[in-house]
């Protein structure tokens, strides 16, 4: 099992649509969670952390579920420029950071 | 704002030279590390420096070194280019263990 799996994408979605990724982890001790943005060619960057009460950001919510090592990051009304992929980012304590393989998301005018 | 800056952006090597990718980063981060990306991957840490003489192996080590000599650089080495080596090179620095990773922009390696 991958210490850290993400949903296969890529997603296609209209303008407008809302879209929900899900982020698995295998394990318990992990300390830090994040989203990562990547556009096609570029460097990953910070979309948002993923604290444990959830939070908010705009148009994206991210989600952490401890008890199920589940994370989730939800985009509403999804715009041209939000096509990328989206990364999945654990921290499991000192230097260890694991990376899910990403998702790619499509959206369409 | 130069943030980190990795050099070259591409190169093409043949097996067995050796060449060095250069990172340097300007926020005066004591953390500093090398991912490579690799298809269907996630990125995969290669080494990793908690400050200026400190360096440790990550994930994947085998076939690269690194120095940090000072604060702002920490550049990565391939000692004998193996085509298994193509890759996409990301060098990041973060202001503390458990902070955002700011990443270079890149740098594409093909061993041929």
């Amino acid at each position: 099992r991958k210490e850290v799996e993400q949903d296969p994408g890529p997603f296609n979605v209209p303008e407008g649509a809302t879209v929900a990724f899900n982020c698995t982890y295998s394990n318990s001790a992990s300390q830090s969670f994040f989203w990562y943005r990547q556009d096609c060619r570029k460097e990953p960057k910070l979309l948002m952390s993923v604290y444990s009460s959830g939070n908010e950001d705009g148009r994206f919510t991210a989600q952490l579920n401890r008890a199920s090592q589940y994370i989730s990051l939800l985009i509403r009304d999804s715009k041209l420029s939000d096509s990328a992929t989206y990364l999945c980012v654990v921290k499991e304590g000192g230097f260890k950071t694991i990376f899910g393989a990403g998702t790619r998301l499509f959206v369409k005018a | 704002n130069a943030g980190v800056t990795q050099t070259p952006k591409f190169q093409v090597l043949k097996t067995g030279q050796s060449m060095t990718l250069q990172c340097a980063q300007d926020m005066n981060h004591e953390y500093m590390s090398w991912y490579r990306q690799d298809p269907g991957m996630g990125l995969r840490l290669i080494h990793y420096s908690v400050g200026a003489g400190i360096t440790d192996q990550g994930e994947v080590p085998n076939g690269y070194n690194v120095s940090r000599s000072t604060t702002e650089d920490f550049p990565l080495r391939l000692l004998s280019a193996a085509p298994s080596q193509t890759s996409v090179y990301f060098c990041a620095s973060s202001i503390s263990l458990a902070g955002e990773l700011f990443f270079g922009e890149g740098s594409r390696l093909t061993v041929l």
